[in-house]
């Protein structure tokens, strides 16, 4: 059973912090993982979609670095502004048997709230 | 910016009764997904659609449940004979399916809460 783990599950930080957080999943039949962010009460936003081992990507003040053999990844808030609250969702698509037709397996979510 | 629509966004019913969730994913995608979050559990897959056929679907898309795109636009997901914990949050996803479909960002509706009483 692929699963895949969020560390921690709620993050208060200050306006202004840097904070981070982890997502790890199984690294064989690997293919890609995805990060979003889920604001309540609206669809969740589409961050990254990373695939390469050492991949790092970037969009304003996240950022994300994938570690394929190891299985984790790690996405960062630089300067955390209180709308960045929301929860972070990591999904990974994977394929056991050899065939993947997209399917998101989720971690449970980091929340991150940030106090003005 | 196009955006994946759900309707309707709460929707309550008795258990045994049928219900229709819909979606209307971006225009020009042609790869669909349903998944589901139960209060308080992690986001599960339910199902994956493209080209008129079920692609691949999950130990709980059992024959209550089945999908349709009825037309050009719309995608639906239907609870044959719902029961109490069908009650969660239902999203509907979609996207291009370019070169590959695991490595495509899939768009995600902001879901329909449907309780079941």
């Amino acid at each position: 059973i692929l699963n895949v783990e969020q560390s921690p599950q709620s993050l208060h930080v200050q306006e202004g912090d840097s904070t981070n957080f982890t997502c790890s999943f199984p690294s064989s039949n690997f293919y890609a993982l995805h990060w979003y962010r889920w604001e309540t009460a609206k669809s969740p936003e589409a961050l990254f979609v990373m695939t390469l081992n050492g991949d790092e990507k970037k969009k304003g003040r996240i950022s994300a670095t994938l570690n394929t053999k190891e299985g984790y990844s790690y996405l960062y808030i630089k300067g955390s502004q209180p709308e960045d609250s929301a929860t972070y969702l990591c999904a990974s698509t994977q394929s056991p048997g050899g065939t993947s037709y997209g399917k998101l397996t989720f971690g449970q979510g980091t929340i991150l709230t940030v106090h003005p | 910016e196009p955006e994946v629509t759900q309707t309707p966004s709460h929707q309550v019913t008795q258990m045994g009764q049928e219900v229709i969730l819909r979606c209307v994913p971006i225009s020009n995608h042609l790869y669909f997904y349903w998944y589901r979050q139960i209060l308080g559990q992690k986001v599960e897959f339910l199902v994956s659609f493209y080209n008129n056929e079920i692609s691949e679907k999950s130990e709980i898309f059992d024959d209550q449940f089945s999908v349709e795109r009825p037309d050009g636009s719309n995608f639906t997901l239907k609870i044959r004979s719902t029961k109490l914990e069908d009650s969660a949050m239902y999203f509907c996803a979609s996207s291009l399916a370019g070169l590959s479909f695991s490595t495509d960002t899939q768009y995600f509706g902001p879901g329909t809460r449907l309780t079941v009483l």
